[in-house]
């Protein structure tokens, strides 16, 4: 079975500097998808990013960019220049491809992030 | 945003009771989704359907059923709560064309916050 850890509850970082929250998986397919959602206390699911397996090139979105390393079996999450309404629990979540039907999303237990004025 | 509603938004209801939540999507989408959220777990999926009347289990079905009759309701029925059931409950949809590579993104709704006392 498919596993996601995140192994940092809580992280803090200051505003307008960098931080990098961390995500390892356990799956035997080679083809899979990789995300990182965002929940502020509204509760609404976010999708910040996502990464294909297939893919060798590291994904980014704006300020927004993944780590990741397919034989390591990681998938971290840098954010640059936070900002406070990146203030959030972050989940990681991978997803297999049954390649044209649909798979559920597997999550780690989430993140914590706090932005320090 | 995807057009996906959940009501209600709020229950508080006593153990022993049948409780009924809703998920509205106006993107007719094919797949459905139940998970659950509870502290210390992320999200877990109950139940998901690939199409009307077509629903299959997910990790944690037990005490849950589902039902979709029409595209865009997807129903979660606890026959008998337990205060064990006590979580926020969110529906997620995806479209389920696929492709070759299996694209799809899911797309959640706001959730729903269940009490069971």
């Amino acid at each position: 079975a498919q596993t996601v850890t995140q192994s940092q509850p809580e992280m803090s970082v200051q505003e307008a500097e960098t931080v990098t929250l961390s995500c390892t998986y356990d799956t035997s397919e080679s083809d899979y998808y990789l995300f990182w959602y965002k929940q502020p206390p509204s509760r609404q699911m976010i999708l910040v990013i996502r990464q294909e397996a297939y893919k060798q090139q590291n994904a980014t979105e704006n300020r927004f960019s993944v780590n990741f390393q397919k034989a390591a079996k990681s998938f971290s999450l840098k954010i640059s220049d936070s900002q406070l309404g990146d203030a959030a629990m972050y989940f990681c979540a991978y997803r297999r491809n049954y390649g044209g039907s649909q798979g559920n999303l597997i999550f780690g237990k989430g993140t914590k992030l706090s932005v320090k004025p | 945003d995807a057009g996906i509603t959940q009501s209600p938004r709020h229950k508080v209801t006593e153990t022993g009771t049948p409780v009924t939540l809703r998920c509205h999507q106006t993107e007719n989408h094919r797949y459905m989704y139940w998970y659950r959220q509870d502290p210390g777990h992320g999200l877990r999926l109950i139940h998901y359907s690939y199409g009307v009347k077509d629903t299959d289990k997910g990790e944690v079905s037990d005490g849950y059923s589902v039902s979709r009759s029409k595209t865009e309701d997807f129903l979660l029925t606890l026959e008998s709560a337990t205060s064990s059931q006590t979580s926020v409950y969110f529906c997620a949809i995806s479209l389920g064309t696929g492709g070759p590579l299996g694209e799809d993104e899911q797309y959640f709704g706001p959730g729903t916050r269940l009490t069971v006392t």
